[in-house]
């Protein structure tokens, strides 16, 4: 079955830029949408964006002017940038198959990114 | 943005005793609503799509009702692995949204 697995840095400065990368194995990025969703500590969720192999997508307009993401078919992964972080940017990150039009399932394990000087 | 509230907060509960959590949308949808699961430390977990499908797995205890603003998630009979908290989340419109969660905790 799919399997995700974040990875990237734990801590980025402020104002610097947050990337992550999720590998996925059991399944071919190409037969779905991929989607990033962040947890501050003791919070809710808040879906981050999507994105597809052939290179649609669908960002937060919250995050949007902040955000991208791409997809490697060759390396069956899908990264997340998120430029000029604050604080506010510290949570955990998961990312999620995203088959479109429903629901989010499986998801990663997720990794916790601290911004902090 | 679509607005998800759910209540309780916090749902306390016996063994066995039968759970009900509530999810109301700020605009109707229809029935592209999902119920996830998250323990502590862990990623949550797809329980239920299309408002009352459960997924692959989950066990029968779990159902899930309602459409356009009004849904439900029901524990039958509530087991010591269902202690958690439970998110509902909408995917028919820009951005997918999700509630703020009700932790069922044990009374």
């Amino acid at each position: 079955q799919v399997q995700l697995q974040e990875s990237g840095p734990g801590l980025v400065r402020p104002s610097e830029t947050l990337s992550l990368t999720c590998t996925i194995s059991g399944g071919s990025i190409r037969s779905s949408y991929w989607s990033w969703i962040r947890q501050p500590a003791g919070q809710g969720l808040e879906w981050i964006g999507r994105l597809h192999a052939s290179g649609g997508t669908n960002y937060n307009p919250s995050l949007k002017s902040r955000l991208s993401m791409s997809a490697d078919k060759s390396k069956n992964l899908f990264s997340l940038t998120l430029t000029s972080v604050t604080a506010a940017d510290t949570a955990v990150y998961y990312c999620a198959r995203d088959p479109d039009n429903t629901s989010f399932d499986p998801w990663g394990q997720g990794i916790l990114v601290t911004v902090s000087s | 943005e679509i607005v998800m509230t759910q209540s309780p907060a916090t749902l306390s509960v016996s063994p066995g005793e039968r759970a009900t959590l509530s999810c109301r949308a700020s605009q109707s949808f229809g029935t592209n609503l999902a119920w996830y699961q998250q323990k502590p430390g862990q990623a949550p977990r797809l329980l239920i799509y299309g408002a009352s499908t459960r997924a692959t797995g989950i066990p029968a205890r779990f159902s899930g009702s309602g459409s356009g603003t009004e849904f439900t998630l029901t524990i039958s009979s509530l087991q010591s692995e269902d202690f958690a908290v439970y998110y509902c989340q909408q995917y028919n419109h820009w951005p997918r949204t999700f509630g703020q969660g009700t932790k069922v905790e044990i009374k």
